[in-house]
Protein backbone atom coordinates (compact mmCIF):
# COMPACT_ATOMS: atom_id res chain seq x y z
CA UNK A 1 0.00 0.00 0.00
CA UNK A 2 1.62 3.30 -1.05
CA UNK A 3 -0.37 5.49 1.14
CA UNK A 4 -2.09 7.16 -1.93
CA UNK A 5 -5.76 6.13 -2.44
CA UNK A 6 -7.58 6.33 -5.51
CA UNK A 7 -11.11 5.20 -6.03
CA UNK A 8 -13.16 3.16 -7.79
CA UNK A 9 -10.55 0.56 -9.03
CA UNK A 10 -12.80 -0.27 -12.14
CA UNK A 11 -15.09 1.86 -14.15
CA UNK A 12 -17.27 1.19 -17.08
CA UNK A 13 -19.13 3.39 -18.48
CA UNK A 14 -20.82 4.43 -22.08
CA UNK A 15 -20.08 7.15 -24.15
CA UNK A 16 -21.11 10.26 -23.70
CA UNK A 17 -20.94 10.28 -19.75
CA UNK A 18 -19.78 11.90 -17.10
CA UNK A 19 -17.40 10.32 -14.34
CA UNK A 20 -15.74 11.53 -11.34
CA UNK A 21 -12.66 9.62 -10.46
CA UNK A 22 -11.15 10.50 -6.58
CA UNK A 23 -7.75 10.20 -5.15
CA UNK A 24 -6.80 11.03 -1.40
CA UNK A 25 -2.81 11.65 -1.11
CA UNK A 26 -0.46 10.43 1.50
CA UNK A 27 -0.91 11.73 4.83
CA UNK A 28 0.81 15.32 4.58
CA UNK A 29 1.38 15.72 0.66
CA UNK A 30 0.18 18.76 -0.44
CA UNK A 31 0.50 18.43 -4.28
CA UNK A 32 -1.22 15.93 -5.68
CA UNK A 33 -0.57 15.06 -9.13
CA UNK A 34 -2.91 13.25 -12.43
CA UNK A 35 -1.28 11.10 -15.03
CA UNK A 36 -2.94 9.06 -18.09
CA UNK A 37 -1.94 5.97 -19.08
CA UNK A 38 -3.63 4.76 -23.06
CA UNK A 39 -2.79 0.93 -24.01
CA UNK A 40 1.13 0.24 -24.15
CA UNK A 41 1.90 4.28 -24.16
CA UNK A 42 4.11 5.94 -21.07
CA UNK A 43 2.37 7.64 -18.48
CA UNK A 44 0.84 11.80 -19.70
CA UNK A 45 0.88 14.47 -17.74
CA UNK A 46 -2.56 15.58 -16.84
CA UNK A 47 -2.70 18.75 -14.04
CA UNK A 48 -0.83 18.86 -10.93
CA UNK A 49 -1.91 20.75 -7.73
CA UNK A 50 -0.65 22.12 -4.68
CA UNK A 51 -2.58 22.98 -1.43
CA UNK A 52 -5.83 23.83 -3.21
CA UNK A 53 -4.04 25.43 -5.84
CA UNK A 54 -3.60 24.53 -9.73
CA UNK A 55 -0.07 24.75 -10.55
CA UNK A 56 0.30 23.13 -13.82
CA UNK A 57 -1.33 21.86 -16.47
CA UNK A 58 -0.17 19.09 -19.34
CA UNK A 59 -2.20 18.02 -22.39
CA UNK A 60 -5.67 18.12 -20.52
CA UNK A 61 -8.46 18.18 -22.63
CA UNK A 62 -11.24 20.31 -22.20
CA UNK A 63 -13.92 18.05 -21.31
CA UNK A 64 -11.26 17.03 -18.48
CA UNK A 65 -11.50 19.22 -15.32
CA UNK A 66 -10.09 18.37 -11.94
CA UNK A 67 -9.62 20.24 -8.52
CA UNK A 68 -8.19 19.97 -5.05
CA UNK A 69 -10.13 20.13 -1.80
CA UNK A 70 -9.11 21.64 1.68
CA UNK A 71 -9.11 18.37 2.78
CA UNK A 72 -6.36 18.10 -0.55
CA UNK A 73 -8.49 14.97 -1.86
CA UNK A 74 -8.64 15.75 -5.37
CA UNK A 75 -11.22 14.39 -8.29
CA UNK A 76 -10.49 14.08 -11.45
CA UNK A 77 -13.87 14.58 -14.01
CA UNK A 78 -14.21 13.31 -17.04
CA UNK A 79 -17.27 14.78 -18.97
CA UNK A 80 -19.08 13.35 -22.49
CA UNK A 81 -16.48 10.13 -22.39
CA UNK A 82 -15.62 8.78 -25.64
CA UNK A 83 -14.12 5.62 -26.51
CA UNK A 84 -10.29 6.78 -26.41
CA UNK A 85 -10.80 7.68 -22.82
CA UNK A 86 -10.47 4.35 -22.11
CA UNK A 87 -6.86 3.92 -19.83
CA UNK A 88 -5.55 4.08 -16.56
CA UNK A 89 -5.63 7.11 -14.63
CA UNK A 90 -3.15 7.57 -11.94
CA UNK A 91 -2.99 9.75 -8.94
CA UNK A 92 0.26 10.37 -7.00
CA UNK A 93 1.19 12.71 -4.43
CA UNK A 94 4.28 14.22 -2.91
CA UNK A 95 5.30 16.90 0.09
CA UNK A 96 5.90 19.94 -1.76
CA UNK A 97 5.77 22.08 -4.73
CA UNK A 98 8.74 20.73 -6.39
CA UNK A 99 9.03 16.98 -5.63
CA UNK A 100 10.04 14.90 -8.00
CA UNK A 101 9.87 11.00 -6.70
CA UNK A 102 6.14 10.86 -6.30
CA UNK A 103 4.44 8.47 -4.49
CA UNK A 104 1.52 6.53 -7.46
CA UNK A 105 -1.46 4.98 -6.52
CA UNK A 106 -2.76 1.98 -7.63
CA UNK A 107 -4.75 3.74 -10.79
CA UNK A 108 -8.56 3.30 -11.89
CA UNK A 109 -8.92 1.81 -14.72
CA UNK A 110 -11.75 3.38 -17.20
CA UNK A 111 -13.38 1.81 -19.89
CA UNK A 112 -15.66 3.48 -22.07
CA UNK A 113 -17.97 1.30 -24.43
CA UNK B 1 5.69 13.64 -30.79
CA UNK B 2 7.62 11.09 -28.26
CA UNK B 3 10.07 12.85 -26.19
CA UNK B 4 11.44 10.32 -24.09
CA UNK B 5 11.30 6.96 -25.77
CA UNK B 6 12.07 3.73 -24.65
CA UNK B 7 12.65 1.49 -27.83
CA UNK B 8 12.63 -1.91 -26.45
CA UNK B 9 9.34 -3.03 -25.45
CA UNK B 10 10.57 -6.09 -23.78
CA UNK B 11 13.43 -7.67 -22.34
CA UNK B 12 14.53 -10.79 -21.16
CA UNK B 13 17.81 -11.82 -18.77
CA UNK B 14 18.86 -14.87 -16.75
CA UNK B 15 19.05 -14.37 -12.78
CA UNK B 16 21.96 -13.35 -11.82
CA UNK B 17 22.79 -11.62 -14.86
CA UNK B 18 22.73 -7.79 -15.84
CA UNK B 19 19.93 -6.10 -17.04
CA UNK B 20 20.41 -3.02 -19.05
CA UNK B 21 17.54 -0.73 -20.28
CA UNK B 22 18.11 1.49 -22.03
CA UNK B 23 15.69 5.53 -22.93
CA UNK B 24 16.53 8.43 -24.99
CA UNK B 25 14.96 11.75 -24.63
CA UNK B 26 14.89 14.70 -27.28
CA UNK B 27 14.59 17.56 -24.94
CA UNK B 28 17.58 19.45 -23.78
CA UNK B 29 15.65 21.15 -21.34
CA UNK B 30 15.14 18.07 -19.16
CA UNK B 31 17.53 17.85 -16.12
CA UNK B 32 15.81 15.54 -13.62
CA UNK B 33 15.41 12.15 -14.86
CA UNK B 34 13.98 9.30 -12.85
CA UNK B 35 13.49 5.58 -13.34
CA UNK B 36 9.88 3.70 -12.22
CA UNK B 37 9.22 0.21 -11.61
CA UNK B 38 5.39 -1.33 -12.63
CA UNK B 39 4.13 -4.28 -11.28
CA UNK B 40 0.60 -5.85 -12.73
CA UNK B 41 -2.28 -4.20 -11.15
CA UNK B 42 0.18 -1.36 -9.29
CA UNK B 43 0.82 2.32 -9.84
CA UNK B 44 4.95 2.96 -10.82
CA UNK B 45 7.30 2.70 -7.99
CA UNK B 46 9.84 5.27 -7.61
CA UNK B 47 13.45 3.19 -8.04
CA UNK B 48 16.26 6.07 -8.35
CA UNK B 49 17.00 9.09 -10.19
CA UNK B 50 19.80 11.19 -11.66
CA UNK B 51 20.24 15.14 -12.09
CA UNK B 52 21.71 16.13 -15.03
CA UNK B 53 25.11 17.55 -13.14
CA UNK B 54 25.93 13.69 -13.06
CA UNK B 55 26.57 10.86 -14.92
CA UNK B 56 26.20 8.08 -12.76
CA UNK B 57 23.63 7.18 -9.72
CA UNK B 58 24.02 3.81 -7.62
CA UNK B 59 21.65 2.83 -5.04
CA UNK B 60 22.61 -0.99 -4.21
CA UNK B 61 21.88 -3.10 -7.38
CA UNK B 62 20.52 -0.51 -9.30
CA UNK B 63 22.90 2.23 -11.32
CA UNK B 64 21.71 5.04 -13.53
CA UNK B 65 23.80 6.37 -16.37
CA UNK B 66 23.26 9.64 -17.78
CA UNK B 67 25.23 10.26 -21.27
CA UNK B 68 24.20 13.70 -22.07
CA UNK B 69 25.57 14.67 -24.93
CA UNK B 70 23.88 11.58 -26.74
CA UNK B 71 20.75 12.55 -24.70
CA UNK B 72 20.42 8.56 -23.35
CA UNK B 73 20.35 7.34 -19.85
CA UNK B 74 20.35 3.48 -19.48
CA UNK B 75 19.82 1.63 -15.94
CA UNK B 76 21.88 -1.37 -14.93
CA UNK B 77 20.62 -4.22 -12.76
CA UNK B 78 23.04 -6.54 -11.18
CA UNK B 79 22.39 -8.79 -10.35
CA UNK B 80 19.28 -9.51 -11.50
CA UNK B 81 16.21 -11.32 -9.94
CA UNK B 82 13.23 -12.69 -10.64
CA UNK B 83 11.39 -10.09 -8.04
CA UNK B 84 12.78 -7.79 -10.51
CA UNK B 85 10.25 -8.99 -13.44
CA UNK B 86 8.45 -5.66 -13.77
CA UNK B 87 7.57 -3.02 -16.37
CA UNK B 88 10.57 -0.33 -15.94
CA UNK B 89 9.79 3.66 -17.40
CA UNK B 90 11.85 5.77 -17.80
CA UNK B 91 11.16 9.40 -17.06
CA UNK B 92 12.27 12.97 -17.18
CA UNK B 93 11.70 16.01 -15.59
CA UNK B 94 12.37 19.73 -16.93
CA UNK B 95 14.62 22.61 -15.22
CA UNK B 96 12.77 25.39 -13.28
CA UNK B 97 9.90 25.01 -10.92
CA UNK B 98 7.43 22.48 -13.34
CA UNK B 99 7.35 18.75 -11.70
CA UNK B 100 5.74 17.42 -14.27
CA UNK B 101 7.67 14.22 -15.68
CA UNK B 102 7.17 12.73 -18.82
CA UNK B 103 7.68 9.31 -19.32
CA UNK B 104 8.86 6.47 -21.85
CA UNK B 105 6.26 3.73 -22.89
CA UNK B 106 8.18 1.35 -20.58
CA UNK B 107 10.35 -1.95 -20.74
CA UNK B 108 9.01 -5.13 -19.56
CA UNK B 109 11.82 -6.92 -18.33
CA UNK B 110 11.41 -10.85 -17.58
CA UNK B 111 13.82 -12.54 -15.31
CA UNK B 112 14.15 -15.84 -15.73
CA UNK B 113 14.70 -18.20 -13.06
Amino acid sequence: DSGVTQTPKHLITATGQRVTLRCSPRSGDLSVYWYQQSLDQGLQFLIHYYNGEERAKGNILERFSAQQFPDLHSELNLSSLELGDSALYFCASSEGPGDYGYTFGSGTRLTVV
Amino acid sequence: DQQVKQNSPSLSVQEGRISILNCDYTNSMFDYFLWYKKYPAEGPTFLISISSIKDKNEDGRFTVFLNKSAKHLSLHIVPSQPGDSAVYFCAAGPAGSARQLTFGSGTQLTVLP
